[in-house]
């Protein structure tokens, strides 16, 4: 069965610039939280989305926005791009919410790089 | 504000025990402690979790005392391989904001 997946594995943006980063959860996993990893730091939770409704939000700008689709996949994307933003983006998906449970499942990441 | 802190790093030899603390001062009462390790270039993998008490799994203990303002993830017996950093998450406040402490950098030595 397969994992966690996400695309891109690397990409280069400009500052200024719009990035979307995809994931695709477990197979009968619901939710879907994003979580942003600068190298040598804890991941920091930036969105938790279950039925395609958002269920916990970190402290990040506005900036970062997230859906997630009647298939479960979800997209984050992120606007007007700094140099701060160059991170290793963190899918993880679980069967669901509200259980007390934090048992995730990780992709590989998204390197973003700023420049 | 809340904060999740562990100790930075940790060196051990095959074979012993490591036990690493988390402390939490902001835990959401309803959720769980959950432990993970990541090695370098993937993402975390879920090692274990737990209310409270202890639980126990194939591969690590979880000791979590009655006000559950921290937790100790116990590794038995530790191999070269376990040379990872090991992140507590919790749910803070309401139960709607995950925060992971800032790992713990475990060196397994020979």
């Amino acid at each position: 069965d397969a994992g966690v997946t996400q695309s891109p594995t690397h990409l280069i943006k400009t500052r200024g610039q719009q990035v979307t980063l995809r994931c695709s959860p477990i197979s009968g996993h619901k939710s879907v939280s994003w979580y942003q990893q600068v190298l040598g730091q804890g991941p920091q939770f930036i969105f938790q989305y279950y039925e395609k409704e958002e269920r916990g939000r970190g402290n990040f700008p506005d900036r970062f926005s997230a859906r997630q689709f009647p298939n479960y996949s979800s997209e984050l994307n992120v606007n007007a791009l700094l140099l701060g933003d160059s991170a290793l983006y963190l899918c993880a998906s679980s069967h669901g919410v509200g259980d007390g449970s934090y048992e995730q499942y990780f992709g590989p990441g998204t390197r973003l790089t700023v420049t | 504000l809340a904060k999740t802190t562990q100790p930075i790093s940790m060196d051990s030899y095959e074979g012993q025990e490591v036990n690493i603390t988390c402390s939490h001062n902001n835990i959401a009462t309803n959720d769980y402690i959950t432990w993970y390790q990541q090695f370098p270039s993937q993402g975390p993998r879920f090692i274990i979790q737990g209310y409270k008490t202890k639980v126990t799994n194939e591969v690590a203990s979880l000791f979590i005392p009655a006000d559950r303002k921290s937790s100790t993830l116990s590794l038995p017996r530790v191999s070269l391989s376990d040379t990872a950093v090991y992140y507590c998450l919790v749910a803070e406040g309401a139960g709607n904001m995950l925060t992971f402490g800032g790992g713990t950098r475990l060196m397994v030595k020979p």
